[in-house]
């Protein structure tokens, strides 16, 4: 079953403007981090954000963390065509011992138009 | 440096048929993750293995089976094969201390037919 339900499920937008997608989640967790996928491709790890932390930042990246909301956002800030890509929200529950045991949002698609 | 390899990259099968999915780590990674994603989902975890053991299990039949080797490379085998089993099957590493930090392949498509 998936922890996390992104939104929006699409986003297309122009080269230079800033792409914002959202991830709630339902069980508290330790940790939640950020995915890229291209087509259907393996996942790259973009970013993680702990429990305690509320917001962090990795270069065009900035994601923020509201856990009395259960929810995520991530960032991209002045996108370029090379950012089109699935995104994926990844929690790691609290109560399942760190064990890398990561569940998966449905993702975002973002299509950044040249 | 090589990352996640797996192999092949590519497959097709019949119902009722059994595949085996192969994954080497990242060099220096221990632990082995399996994931299912399924077209236009999330990937779900299969299973993970750590020390030729399976450690960590989802919510998948005894159909999906796996292996560790001594060097750390891992398989997947899906028996008795259905069309619902179509998918992207991606393998993650990492190391023990950090399991959550998983470096991903590029994955196997696997066809049901």
């Amino acid at each position: 079953s998936q922890q996390g339900e992104e939104d929006p499920q699409a986003l297309s937008i122009q080269e230079g403007e800033n792409a914002t997608m959202n991830c709630s989640y339902k069980t508290s967790i330790n940790n939640l981090q950020w995915y890229r996928q291209n087509s259907g491709r393996g996942l790259v790890h973009l970013i993680l954000i702990r429990s305690n932390e509320r917001e962090k930042h990795s270069g065009r990246l900035r994601v923020t963390l509201d856990t009395s909301k259960k929810s995520s956002s991530l960032l991209i800030t002045a996108s370029r065509a090379a950012d089109t890509a699935s995104y994926f929200c990844a929690t790691d529950p609290i109560g399942s011992g760190n064990t890398g045991k990561l569940i998966f949002g449905q993702g975002t698609t973002l299509q950044v138009k040249p | 440096d090589a990352g996640v390899t797996q192999s092949p990259t590519h497959l097709i099968k019949t119902r009722g048929q059994q595949v085996t999915l192969r994954c080497s780590p990242k060099s220096g990674h221990d632990t082995v993750s399996w994931y299912q994603q399924a077209l236009g989902q999330g990937p779900q975890f299969i299973f993970q293995y750590y020390e030729e053991e399976e450690r960590q299990r989802g919510n998948f039949p005894d159909r999906f089976s796996g292996h560790q080797f001594p060097n750390y490379s891992s398989e997947l085998n899906v028996n008795a094969l259905l069309l619902g089993d179509s998918a992207l099957y991606l393998c993650a590493s990492s190391l023990v201390l950090a399991k959550n930090i998983q470096y991903f392949g590029a994955g196997t498509r696997l066809s049901v037919l």
